[in-house]
């Protein structure tokens, strides 16, 4: 595709339901983030995976919180047990190896 | 670990003055820099990179940063601020050595007033 691209782009889930937001890479991009923005805020890196390198997880806040990458193309974040502090908009970023990432518009999540 | 520092929460500047938003970094290897900006409900735009060459990079909307080793900066540069460049920029760094995530700073308001 053109860019990369986020679903839900809106998601209003209640406290303690699972959701999984996914993401469509730029076709041929090796590497995947997500990322999580608070309103106005900075960037907290979650998860990285960079081809068929084990992921970087190091950013998860906790094992709620789970990623997967198929086939080296599309990932889904999944959020189990979600809580109010969830509630943020989650990026998904896809770049060559060493190449600048090019960001989706993201998906607002609110737990309520 | 790469790291990355933005130590200005906020920048104000008048429009036709120039502007500098500062960034600083940390990584073992060298580093690959990159600035982002994000105006109001819109996603992360890129802006420009510093990957290897000359250490003034030129990007996006006239914006350029200068790639300074020894103090280890990457700080970026407009010379003359529009209204219309009042946004949040996050500089970003990545390590050259092995597969390296991405690391954002907290990022820096720009205000520019007419």
């Amino acid at each position: 595709g053109a860019g990369v691209s986020q679903s839900p782009s809106n998601k209003v889930t209640e406290k303690g339901k699972d959701v999984e937001l996914r993401c469509d890479p730029i076709s041929g991009h090796t590497a995947l983030y997500w990322y999580r923005q608070s309103l106005g805020q900075g960037l907290e890196f979650l998860i990285y995976f960079q081809g068929n390198s084990a992921p970087d997880k190091s950013g998860l806040p906790s094992d709620r919180f789970s990623a997967e990458r198929t086939g080296g193309s599309v990932s889904t974040l999944t959020i189990q047990r979600t809580q109010q502090e969830d509630s943020a908009v989650y990026l998904c970023a896809s770049s060559l190896e060493w190449s600048e990432a090019f960001f989706g518009q993201g998906t607002r999540l609110t737990v309520v | 670990a790469q790291s990355v520092a933005q130590p200005e929460d906020q920048v104000n500047v008048a429009e036709g003055n120039p502007l500098t938003v500062k960034c600083t970094y940390s990584v073992s290897g060298n580093p690959y820099l990159f600035w982002y900006v994000q105006y109001p409900n819109r996603g992360l735009q890129f802006l420009l990179k510093y990957i290897t060459g000359d250490n003034l990079v030129k990007g996006s909307y006239g914006f350029e940063a200068e790639f300074n080793k020894s103090q280890t900066s990457f700080h970026l540069k407009k010379p003359s601020a529009l209204v219309s460049d009042s946004a949040l920029y996050f500089c970003a760094v990545r390590d050259a050595m092995g597969f390296q995530k991405l690391v954002f700073g907290t990022g820096t308001r720009l205000l520019v007033s007419p």
